[in-house]
């Protein structure tokens, strides 16, 4: 089974340039996640999708990030224009959709801003 | 709410000996509890979790956890550390009934010194 894939692994821009990230999930997993994993600390959810359905973006800064999850399928999360702050590694998962489900996890894009 | 301490950025042990990380969560309802480990350019594998069934659960590469509700705690422990053990580990709270979202610690480092 091909796990969680995510694209680019790395990524250096310029502040003020856009950025996109590619998230496939596990086939026939309902639910994808979105993290933003800084230095030194835990994951912290950005938004989660049931299907096409965004059910949580609370912690999404709706300002400069967006995401889609067209046919409920494969995820985009975008960052325009992007800041120094947002140097981080994003990482997406997905998950059956069941309580107490383990969210696989993708290795990550990490997204360095100068 | 849900919200994981993990004592200690940092722990040392030398190989053979046991390892044994910290993990203190709070929720208002019956957790679901996570451990899972990263290594270095990756995302994050599932060591193992629980889920209201036996208290002391069994995951991957030796390791174990044991879910205290008197004591909201869920220690990682490992008898014998191998050099391969090295990585940074995360707990993570769900909550049972609730919505999908983890709250992860901010991590562990382990180093194991040959």
């Amino acid at each position: 089974e091909a796990g969680v894939v995510q694209s680019p692994r790395y990524k250096i821009i310029e502040k003020k340039q856009p950025v996109a990230f590619w998230c496939n999930p596990i086939s026939g997993h309902n639910t994808l996640y979105w993290y933003l994993q800084n230095l030194g600390q835990g994951p912290e959810l950005l938004i989660r999708y049931e299907n096409e359905e965004a059910v949580d973006d609370s912690q999404l800064p709706k300002d400069r990030f967006s995401a889609e999850r067209l046919k409920g399928v494969d995820s985009t999360l975008k960052i325009q224009p992007a800041e120094l702050g947002d140097s981080a590694v994003y990482l997406c998962a997905s998950s059956r959709g069941e309580f107490g489900d383990t969210q696989y996890f993708g290795p990550g894009t990490r997204l360095t801003v100068l | 709410a849900q919200s994981v301490t993990q004592l200690g950025s940092h722990v040392s042990v030398s190989e053979g000996a046991l390892v044994l990380l910290r993990c203190n969560y709070s929720s208002s309802v019956p957790p679901y509890l996570f451990w899972y480990v990263q290594y270095p350019n990756q995302g994050l594998q599932l060591l193992l979790k629980y889920t209201s069934a036996a208290t002391l659960v069994k995951g991957i590469n030796g390791f174990e956890a044991e879910f205290k509700k008197s004591e909201t705690s869920f220690h990682l422990t490992k008898p014998s550390a191998h050099m391969s053990d090295a990585a940074e580990y995360f707990c993570a709270v769900g909550a049972q009934g609730g919505s999908e979202k983890l709250v992860f610690g901010k991590g562990t480092k382990l180093t194991v010194n040959p």
